[in-house]
């Protein structure tokens, strides 16, 4: 079964700096998609960005970025500029291309906070 | 554009009492999913269901039922309450193409006294 870590409970920057989130994961898969999901304090599930494992140029939105690394199976967050409607939680997520197994596995989620 | 929709919001419930809560999505996905998110955990898949009248068990089913009658609407059904149901339930939906991730509701804060 897949697995998701992510080995950093909380972390803090200042605002406009920039801040990286780790994550891993376990698979014997080839094809499968990796997700940032922001959590805020309302509890929304929102999507930050995707990265399909076949494609091997990093995902980019504004100033969200991953570092894709598919043979260390890792999977970083990168949020430059980071400003105080950052803060929250983040999950990393996995989701496999297989037919009927198309579930989301999560991490344990990191507490980011911004410091004015 | 409603999305998915979760109701309530938030629930007391005694131990031992049952409840069922309600998810519907207007997007036409085809899979539907219910997780819980206990405090300061990620997200643990209770049960999921990739069209009208298939359901499957995720990792956390015990004291759960679900059942999809319309592609449109999930509910979950909690028997016979337990304090370690104390949770935030997430309900999500998707697409069959794995790509597109999910589109969650806004959360039941479910708590059992």
């Amino acid at each position: 079964a897949q697995t998701v870590t992510q080995s950093q409970p909380e972390m803090s920057v200042q605002e406009a700096e920039t801040v990286t989130l780790s994550c891993t994961y376990d698979t014997s898969e080839s094809d499968y998609y990796l997700f940032w999901y922001k959590q805020p304090p309302s509890r929304q599930m929102i999507l930050v960005i995707r990265q399909e494992a076949y494609k091997q140029q990093n995902a980019t939105e504004n100033r969200f970025s991953v570092n894709f690394q598919k043979a260390a199976k890792s999977f970083s967050l990168k949020i430059s500029d980071s400003q105080l409607g950052d803060a929250a939680m983040y999950f990393c997520a996995y989701r496999s291309e297989i037919q009927g197994a198309q579930k989301l596995v999560f991490g344990q989620g990191t507490r980011l906070t911004i410091n004015p | 554009n409603a999305g998915v929709t979760q109701t309530p919001k938030f629930r007391i419930l005694k131990i031992g009492q049952s409840m069922t809560l309600q998810c519907a999505q207007d997007m036409n996905h085809n899979y539907m999913y219910w997780y819980r998110q206990d405090p300061g955990m990620g997200l643990k898949l209770i049960y999921y269901s990739v069209g009208a009248g298939i359901t499957d068990k995720g990792e956390v089913p015990n004291g759960y039922n679900v059942s999809r009658s319309t592609t449109e609407d999930f509910p979950l059904r909690l028997e016979l309450a337990a304090p370690s149901q104390t949770s935030v339930y997430f309900c999500a939906s998707s697409w069959r193409t794995a790509g597109y991730g999910y589109t969650f509701g806004s959360g039941t804060r479910l708590t059992v006294v």
